[in-house]
């Protein structure tokens, strides 16, 4: 079965350090998100792409934060200056459409920033 | 606003019991879906079960059905004859229209569910 893929598992950062994190959608799906989950607490939304574009995004995606999709396969979420409160566990999910199609989740990249 | 709500941080269950897992909701929109999804300790996110607001009938995958109360505005989960590994976190979700905001899902807090031999 098709899955979402997302590199690396685990990252450790310095503060104020840039990370990229790395997603690989499921090939024919075309609505692209990026969830954090804080130490197994709830999980909270950040942003939605679709189309080659942001069509949402949370008040805790800041200027900080940026998405792109590089090519026809990888969807990256850049944290361009890292704070001890980014430490999380971030998810990249997409579906194939909306309405009923569910949301198929990565396995998250543990992000530690020290 | 808190839109998904899951009152029960922690359940117990007997191993072959059956359980329900709470959820409700809020939300002004007629056109809705409603999703499980399980997180086991390892991390991932398994989807379990969907429950469009316009359905009928109650959702049902295997051993997860959704007691889907519309009036109520309820979607509880209910897992039959629980097993072992059925020990996990189980977060709530809902999507609302309009879906050309990008169909996000909005989770609730979670149930922590441990299933007892």
């Amino acid at each position: 079965e098709p899955e979402v893929t997302q590199t690396p598992s685990h990252q450790v950062t310095q503060m104020g350090q840039e990370v990229i994190l790395r997603c690989v959608p499921i090939s024919n799906h075309l609505y692209f998100y990026w969830y954090r989950q804080i130490l197994g607490q709830k999980v909270e939304f950040l942003v939605s792409f679709y189309n080659n574009e942001i069509s949402e995004k949370s008040e805790i995606f800041d200027d900080q934060f940026s998405v792109e999709r590089p090519d026809g396969s990888n969807f990256t979420l850049k944290i361009r200056s890292t704070k001890l409160e980014d430490s999380a566990m971030y998810f990249c999910a997409s579906s194939e459409w909306t309405g009923g199609s569910p949301l198929h989740f990565g396995n998250g990249t543990r992000l530690t920033v020290t | 606003a808190q839109k998904i709500t899951q009152t029960q941080p922690g359940m117990f269950v007997q191993e072959k019991e059956a359980v329900t897992l709470d959820c409700t909701y809020d939300t002004s929109d007629q056109s809705y879906g409603l999703f499980w999804y399980k997180q086991p300790s390892s991390g991932e996110m398994i989807f379990l079960i969907y429950q469009g607001s316009y359905d009928e009938q109650n959702a049902t995958e295997g051993r997860y059905s959704l007691n889907f109360q519309k009036a109520r505005k309820s979607a509880n989960l209910v897992i039959s004859a629980s097993q072992l590994g059925d020990s996990a976190m189980y977060f709530c979700a809902m999507r609302e229209v309009p879906y050309n905001q990008g169909g996000k899902l909005i989770f609730g807090q979670g149930t922590e569910l441990s299933v007892k031999p």
